[in-house]
Order: C-alpha cells, then sequence, then structure tokens
C-alpha cells in the first residue's frame, strides 16, 4: 500500500530535549515536505527537499532541520525545542514527474502531536 | 499576501443540506492545482477533490464539487446531502508549477486558514 509514514505520532517532551520524527514514503517520491499546523494559520510549510541531498527551507524554518540522505526517508529534527514548537506536524512526498491525472497532489502522512513542556 | 484565503471561520449545515465553502486564491502562474482537504478531529489530512488550473470542467468526487471560476480566482468547495459525517475542519489548497527546461517543477502547497463545518441533525 502508497503510504507515508510518521513516528512517533504523539510525543511530549520538555524544553531543550533534542528529538527527531522520522518520515518515510514507499513511493519513490522525489518530493518531501515538512508542515506544522496551527490554529488559525492552517499548514506551514517548514522544510522541503526536491531530491536526495537536497534541502531547502519553507516559510517558518527557525529552530528545525532536517536531511535527505535517502530517497524514502526525511526526519524532522528539533536540536533545542521549545514551546512554541507545539504543533501538529504533516510530513507530505510527491513525484517530480507525476504520471496520474492528478499531477500537484501531495500524499500527507497522519500527523505527529508535539507538545513541549 | 495571503495566496488562499478562507473566509468563513466556522459553517453550520442542517443534515441532508448542501454547503458551499468559501476559497480565494492568489498566482501570477499559469499552471496550478487547487486542493480540498478534509480533517476530522482525529487529525489526518483527507484528499477530497482537485482542480487543475488547465481543466476546462469543475471537478466532481461523488457529493463533492469544486465551483472553479478562474476570471474570480475563486475555487470554492460544494458538499451536497451534508450528512454528520462531514462535520470536520476543511482546507482549500493551492500548488504552483513552474516551466522549466524539461518539465514542471512544483512548488509548495500552500493552505488556507481551514474553516470548521458543523452538521446538525
Amino acid at each position: 500500500e502508497a503510504q507515508v509514514t510518521q513516528n512517533p505520532r504523539y510525543l511530549i517532551t520538555v524544553t531543550g530535549k533534542k528529538l527527531t520524527v522520522t518520515c518515510s514514503q514507499n513511493m519513490n517520491h522525489e518530493y518531501m515536505s515538512w508542515y506544522r499546523q496551527d490554529p488559525g494559520l492552517g499548514l506551514r510549510q517548514i522544510y522541503y527537499s526536491m531530491n536526495v541531498e537536497v534541502t531547502d527551507k519553507g516559510d517558518v524554518p527557525e529552530g528545525y532541520k532536517v536531511s535527505r540522505k535517502e530517497k524514502r526517508n526525511f526526519p524532522l529534527i528539533l536540536e533545542s525545542p521549545s514551546p512554541n514548537q507545539t504543533s501538529l506536524y504533516f510530513c507530505a512526498s510527491s513525484s517530480n514527474y507525476p504520471t496520474s491525472g492528478r499531477p500537484y497532489e501531495q500524499y500527507f502522512g497522519p500527523g505527529t502531536r508535539l507538545t513541549v513542556t | 499576501a495571503q495566496k488562499i484565503t478562507q473566509t468563513q471561520p466556522g459553517m453550520f449545515v442542517q443534515e441532508k443540506e448542501a454547503v458551499t465553502l468559501d476559497c480565494t486564491y492568489d498566482t501570477s502562474d499559469p499552471s496550478y492545482g487547487l486542493f480540498w482537504y478534509k480533517q476530522p478531529s482525529s487529525g489526518e489530512m483527507i484528499f477530497l477533490i482537485y482542480q487543475g488550473s488547465y481543466d476546462q470542467q469543475n471537478a466532481t468526487e461523488g457529493r463533492y464539487s469544486l465551483n472553479f471560476q478562474k476570471a474570480r480566482k475563486s475555487a470554492n468547495l460544494v458538499i451536497s446531502a451534508s450528512q454528520l459525517g462531514d462535520s470536520a475542519m476543511y482546507f482549500c489548497a493551492m500548488r504552483e508549477g513552474h516551466l522549466v527546461a524539461g518539465g514542471t517543477s512544483y512548488g509548495k502547497l500552500t493552505f488556507g486558514q481551514g474553516t470548521i463545518l458543523t452538521v446538525h441533525p
């Protein structure tokens, strides 16, 4: 089954304790992206990757790091989490060379609810 | 400037009635895709419907239809025969495409603020 998986799904942590949220896709997609969702703001892009070893900042990159060493994985790293990073996080992927009828579609993971106290 | 605007923070509809959720967008790119997603209380993002900028016909997917008015830059979602299970947050989103050598480079997905739909029995 084609899917994007994220782990963990729920995480409560304390300020300053480094954490990593993993994201993996099995669709051989080149493009991967991280979003955060906050009330009244919709989803905003944190970082994205056009392909392996190619990453770039989105709209709200401060406090986050990413890496793309393999095509299928795109982990999100919070080196020193702070309470303002409490949010719902989504990973998404898409093909740079789509063949389906919805060429712009991104496929979303189930989300990770992060609480930083 | 907001690229996607959803002006209705909350909407109420009676079960079995139709409801329209508004969305306007702003882009200077001729190539783009418009999406609607449903987010139930469990949090996952569920794809509902897609409209390409060059599509001549309005998109339909079961009870969902997209009222695409390109000149007005609006992409309203119409849900017919509302059901209690339609109660959720709904997001409008746009993804722009830029022609590059060899094809199209797809940009980020830009979301509106969302509309909470409540269906009353």
